[in-house]
């Protein structure tokens, strides 16, 4: 069975405080890592995809990074705008089809 | 990336009722998809909703009562039926986006059954 994990579950960083949260998976054939941001009271915004182990993605502060086993979304000197719920996602090949698994999120909180 | 609505944004409905929630694309899209979000967990999907054909459901998830219609490539509804308290959850649609991957999400749909 596919099954995503994020860790921490909650992370408080002052702001300028360079971290980073991880997304463990396990899939039957990996079709692509995925982040999301989600706010309160609203749907996930995509960030990045990643399909293959070494890929790298940047947008801003945030990188992406991907191994066989997990992803990294490191954010580099956070503000309070980049408090939100960060998502880890992953699609498998194994059925054609809408295989798409969820983690449960990480709760940034971004102090000023 | 695609611009989703959807309707209502929030409903509190009593036991033993029925809510409808309505998704609207503004691109004609194959596939559209419904997440449920519990109080505090993540997005597990219910239901492939695609045009011209039955929704495909997901293991735990029957049409009885999740009856999802797709009557064209920009909108589609999800029917919540015979509500009880665990059904109490946000409720989102989704796209896929030109990459053929990423997903786009509405704003979601906030039920609290009484």
């Amino acid at each position: 069975e596919d099954q995503v994990t994020q860790s921490p579950e909650a992370l408080r960083l002052q702001e300028g405080e360079s971290s980073s949260l991880n997304c463990s998976y396990t899939v039957s054939g990996l079709r692509g890592l995925f982040w999301y941001r989600q706010d309160p009271g609203k749907g996930p915004e995509f960030l990045f995809t990643l399909y293959s182990a070494g890929e790298e993605k940047e947008k801003e502060r945030l990188k992406a990074t991907l191994t066989k086993k997990e992803s990294f979304l490191h954010i580099t000197a956070p503000k309070p705008e980049d408090s939100a719920t960060y998502l880890c996602a992953v699609r498998s090949g194994k059925n054609y089809g809408q295989n798409f698994v969820f983690g449960p999120g990480t709760r940034l909180s971004v102090l000023p | 990336s695609a611009v989703i609505s959807q309707k209502p944004s929030r409903d509190i409905c009593q036991r033993g009722t029925s809510l409808t929630i309505q998704c609207q694309v503004d691109s004609q899209v194959t596939m559209m998809f419904w997440y449920r979000q519990q109080p505090g967990q993540s997005l597990t999907l219910i239901a492939t909703a695609n045009q011209g054909s039955e929704a495909t459901y997901e293991s735990g998830f029957v049409i009885d009562k999740f009856p999802i219609s797709r009557p064209n490539l920009t909108f589609s509804t999800l029917t919540v039926s015979n509500l009880s308290p665990e059904d109490s959850s946000i409720y989102l649609c989704s796209v896929l986006g030109t990459g053929g991957d990423e997903q786009y999400f509405g704003p979601g749909t906030r039920l609290t059954v009484t």
